[in-house]
């Protein structure tokens, strides 16, 4: 156990709903990242906060995709209109800093399939 | 092409036995580099960071050649329990980035 929780550990869902995940990093950690893991794949990254300011999107984060850290500790990913292409693993990481050295540890992550 | 590459996979080998991965990356700019280990339906897990001057950390040896832009990592008398993906990580510092970079990852199955 790493210290990051992430819940639901599995959804499914009907496409076309929306579904939201939680990641609560390890206490005091200032940088979380979100990460997409579909099969025979790795992780790719989706977002980042560095406390609660989202500094980074990458082109896989759709506008059906929103991210938020409002208090600078958990953080919730949302996806709106969820389409079958959606279903993947979503990986939350938590890092201490912005040190080159410091690791990132993942969460378990939430299974997500949409039917 | 893919920003970080890996052996295709996967690899079967009997108890016992050392295993190679190798992997290369693109990004000349690159500055930080891991292994990290993921069990079926499991989280990644790091393995170890990779140093210039190559690691250890018992059964498993890491090496990095920047000019080759290349990853390795050695298995020593590989255990059931090494039985795993094993996915080659690179982290790149510009602006105020630091996400990993992930390969594909190499399956690795020990047999005993």
């Amino acid at each position: 156990d790493t210290g990051v929780s992430q819940d639901p550990r599995h959804k499914i869902t009907k496409r076309g709903q929306n579904v939201t995940f939680r990641c609560d990093p390890i206490s005091e950690h200032n940088r979380l990242y979100w990460y997409r893991q579909t099969l025979g794949q790795g992780p790719e990254f989706l977002t980042y906060f560095q406390n609660e300011a989202q500094l980074e999107k990458s082109r896989l984060l759709s506008d059906r995709f929103s991210a938020e850290r409002p208090k600078g500790s958990f953080s919730t990913l949302e996806i709106q209109r969820t389409e079958q292409g959606d279903s993947a693993m979503y990986l939350c990481a938590s890092q201490r800093g912005g040190m080159i050295a410091d690791t990132q540890y993942f969460g378990p992550g939430t299974r997500l399939t949409v039917l | 092409r893919k920003e970080v590459e890996q052996d295709p996979g996967p690899f079967n080998v009997p108890e016992g036995a050392t295993v190679a991965f190798n992997c290369t990356y693109s990004n000349s700019a690159s500055q930080s580099f891991f292994w990290y280990r993921q069990d079926c339906r499991k989280e990644p897990k790091l393995l170890m960071s990779v140093y210039s001057s190559g690691n250890e950390d018992g059964r498993f040896t890491a090496q990095l050649n920047r000019a080759s832009q290349y990853i390795s990592l050695l298995i020593r008398d590989s255990k059931l329990s090494d039985s795993a993906t094993y996915l080659c990580v690179v982290k790149n510092y510009g602006g105020s980035q630091g996400n990993l970079i992930f390969g594909k990852g190499t399956k690795l199955s020990v047999k005993p």
